[in-house]
């Protein structure tokens, strides 16, 4: 069985500033695929980036960068240059290459401070 | 880009009654999956069809029930409804003709409140 586990359920941060969100999982597979998914309050569910498993270099999209640590089994995601929009629940997620299903951690809070 | 669409986005009614909530999955997108969030919690794994077929079930009460159709449009019928039947109920859409492990894009969700 797979699980993700984010262990902040809230942090915070100044606008324009970076913040750093942590991600831990645990799988035996070798192939899977890591995400970060973004759930304002509007609730709908966002994806922010992508990984996989069998890259060694860290994915980027824009102002979002990950560190992915695959022996230590982390997965974090940076925000840089903090926006006010950033604002929202952050949810770290796990699929096994042929699955179906996506296990995602609970969720970080991320609260941007004007 | 077009999305996933869901339909209704909000939904209220009593308990023992039925619900049926629909998803329009991005256009050529021949899976669909299924997710239960409840109030302050992560999503869940449902059930995902992908041809018409079922291909994964994952914690779905027997009350619930699902179907892909020649459109590719999914639906999940929820019977008996019960007080923690209330969640936002997420259908998610990707490619899985492709053969790879796509991304999953959601739609906005429908949000069903059993009184």
């Amino acid at each position: 069985a797979q699980t993700v586990t984010q262990s902040q359920p809230e942090m915070s941060v100044q606008e324009a500033e970076t913040v750093t969100l942590s991600c831990t999982y645990d799988t035996s597979e070798s192939d899977y695929y890591l995400f970060w998914y973004k759930q304002p309050p509007s609730r709908q569910m966002i994806l922010v980036i992508r990984q996989e498993a069998y890259k060694q270099q860290n994915a980027t999209e824009n102002r979002f960068s990950v560190n992915f640590q695959k022996a230590a089994k982390s997965f974090s995601l940076k925000i840089s240059d903090s926006q006010l929009g950033d604002a929202a629940m952050y949810f770290c997620a796990l699929i096994i290459q042929g699955a179906q299903k996506l296990v995602f951690g609970q969720g970080t809070r991320l609260t941007i401070n004007p | 880009a077009a999305g996933v669409i869901q339909s209704p986005r909000h939904l209220i009614k009593e308990k023992r009654e039925t619900a049926t909530l629909k998803c329009y999955p991005i256009p050529r997108h021949d899976t669909v999956y299924w997710y239960q969030q409840g109030p302050g919690q992560d999503p869940q794994f449902l059930i995902s069809f992908y041809e018409k077929m079922q291909s994964d079930k994952g914690s779905i009460p027997d009350r619930f029930s699902a179907q892909q159709f020649s459109d590719y449009h999914s639906e999940l019928n929820m019977s008996s409804l019960e007080l923690g039947d209330s969640a936002l109920y997420f259908c998610a859409s990707t490619q899985g003709s492709s053969g790879l492990t796509d991304t999953q894009y959601f739609g906005p969700g429908t949000r069903l409140t059993v009184l």
